[in-house]
């Protein structure tokens, strides 16, 4: 059964640190990773998704890299700002025909000025 | 470009109310799904549809039903509203590519059941 942990669960940095959050995956065989980000209220927007097939992809000041055969997937914020500020969820896909996502319980991001 | 619209984006019921939550998505997208997400919980699906005229339970489908008539719409429907379905809602919608679709999120619902 693929269960998906991230860590920490809270993370509370000043401006301008480059940080990493993590996120863990217990059955190696995915399609893909997906990253997203969700504000107070809101849905959630998709950040960076990364096909098994490669091992980062990165967009503006985000990275996320993929090791499947340890079941692991960074994402790297440089230079982190207040607007970063939010909270960070990762999810893989079920590897049958429903293409259901299973998350991560979501790391929750304060910049702090 | 609207993406993936729900409506309402608010709403509050008595218990035993019924009412139907929308989502409509203008990517031609194959895949739908409908989740919960609970504090605490994360986020659960409830159901999901594979293409037009399909539905299929996901971890949570008790107490809800779904409909998938045309390839843009998928509702939700409570029959009978319970406090414990107090939530927020969450319609997404993703290509029929698996291994390659991005899912996309509507905004949510937020439904209080007193």
């Amino acid at each position: 059964k693929q269960e998906v942990t991230q860590i920490p669960a809270a993370l509370s940095v000043p401006e301008g640190e480059n940080l990493v959050l993590n996120c863990s995956f217990t059955d190696s065989a995915i399609y893909n990773l997906q990253w997203f980000r969700q504000d107070p209220g809101k849905g959630l927007t998709s950040l960076l998704l990364i096909q098994s097939s490669q091992r980062e992809q990165t967009s503006g000041r985000l990275n996320a890299s993929l090791d499947k055969s340890s079941g692991r997937s960074t994402l790297y914020i440089a230079a982190s700002q207040p607007g970063d500020s939010a909270t960070y969820l990762c999810a893989v896909p079920l590897m049958d025909s429903s293409y259901k996502l299973i998350f991560g319980s979501g790391t929750r991001l304060l910049v702090r000025p | 470009n609207a993406g993936v619209t729900q409506t309402p984006k608010f709403r509050v019921l008595k218990t035993g109310q019924s009412m139907t939550l929308l989502c409509a998505q203008d990517m031609n997208h194959e895949y739908m799904y409908w989740y919960r997400q609970d504090p605490g919980m994360g986020l659960r699906l409830i159901h999901y549809s594979v293409g037009e005229g399909t539905t299929a339970k996901g971890e949570v489908p008790d107490g809800y039903n779904v409909s998938r008539l045309k390839k843009q719409n998928f509702l939700l429907g409570l029959e009978s509203a319970a406090p414990s379905q107090t939530s927020v809602y969450f319609c997404a919608s993703s290509p029929r590519e698996r291994g390659t679709g991005e899912l996309f999120f509507g905004e949510g619902s937020r439904l209080t059941v007193l």
